[in-house]
């Protein structure tokens, strides 16, 4: 079994400012974990992906996120908060062996305020 | 590499009409998967197809909702009657392997009146 947990569903942050937007997992094997960016009126598109090799991991726009497995952790961050940041944002969870799919969390709207 | 397209983006229709939403996945991807979401209830995996076949339909909200994928590259989810409730925005997303990252089409959205 395996569920995500998005800490608040909305934040917001100035133009220029540090983003952190949290997420911890459960899940009953080693985890593969995903964060995912939603634009208005588009589909969900891939931030970055841990898959057990390094545990901070870089992705596009600036993002990234570290795993740490004794906090169940994934959060995601950005030095600096950009007008274009603004969406919503997926953390996920997969599990780590022959079967199963993923399991989203509810999701963090992210507003940049200039 | 075209991405995951998806036909119509927009569908508007009456209460009681059959809605068919199709999806064309990304060559080689063996996962297909069918997403809705909504403002109340975020989104929910509605089912999902390995190697054509079906594995997990426990999302399919009732017998209202049906999908099949008769080949590699084309599935179809259908809505028969469609009801106001059903308004959402669907998504397709594919695959490479059951834990690899989704790719998700720009999605249709559904408003039945």
């Amino acid at each position: 079994a395996q569920s995500v947990t998005q800490l608040g569903s909305h934040v917001s942050v100035s133009e220029g400012a540090l983003v952190l937007l949290r997420c911890n997992y459960s899940s009953s094997v080693p985890p593969y974990l995903f964060w995912y960016v939603q634009y208005p009126n588009q589909g969900l598109q891939l931030l970055l992906k841990y898959t057990s090799a390094a545990t901070l991991v870089k992705g596009i726009n600036g993002f990234e996120a570290e795993f740490k497995k004794s906090e169940t952790s994934f959060h995601l961050t950005k030095p600096s908060a950009h007008m274009s940041d603004a969406a919503e944002y997926f953390c996920a969870v997969s599990p780590n062996t022959n079967a199963g799919k993923s399991t989203f969390g509810d999701g963090t709207t992210l507003t940049v305020k200039p | 590499d075209a991405g995951v397209i998806q036909s119509p983006r927009h569908e508007v229709t009456e209460m009681g009409q059959e809605v068919t939403l199709r999806c064309k996945p990304i060559s080689g991807h063996d996962y297909l998967f069918w997403y809705r979401q909504t403002m109340m209830r975020g989104l929910e995996l509605l089912i999902y197809f390995n190697n054509n076949v079906p594995i997990d339909d426990s999302g399919m909200p009732e017998d209202r909702f049906s999908a099949k994928m008769p080949n590699a590259s084309f599935s179809t989810l259908k809505i028969q009657p469609s009801e106001p409730r059903d308004s959402a925005v669907y998504f397709c997303a594919s695959s490479r392997h059951h834990n690899s990252p989704l790719h998700f089409g720009n999605g249709t959205r559904l408003t039945v009146t």
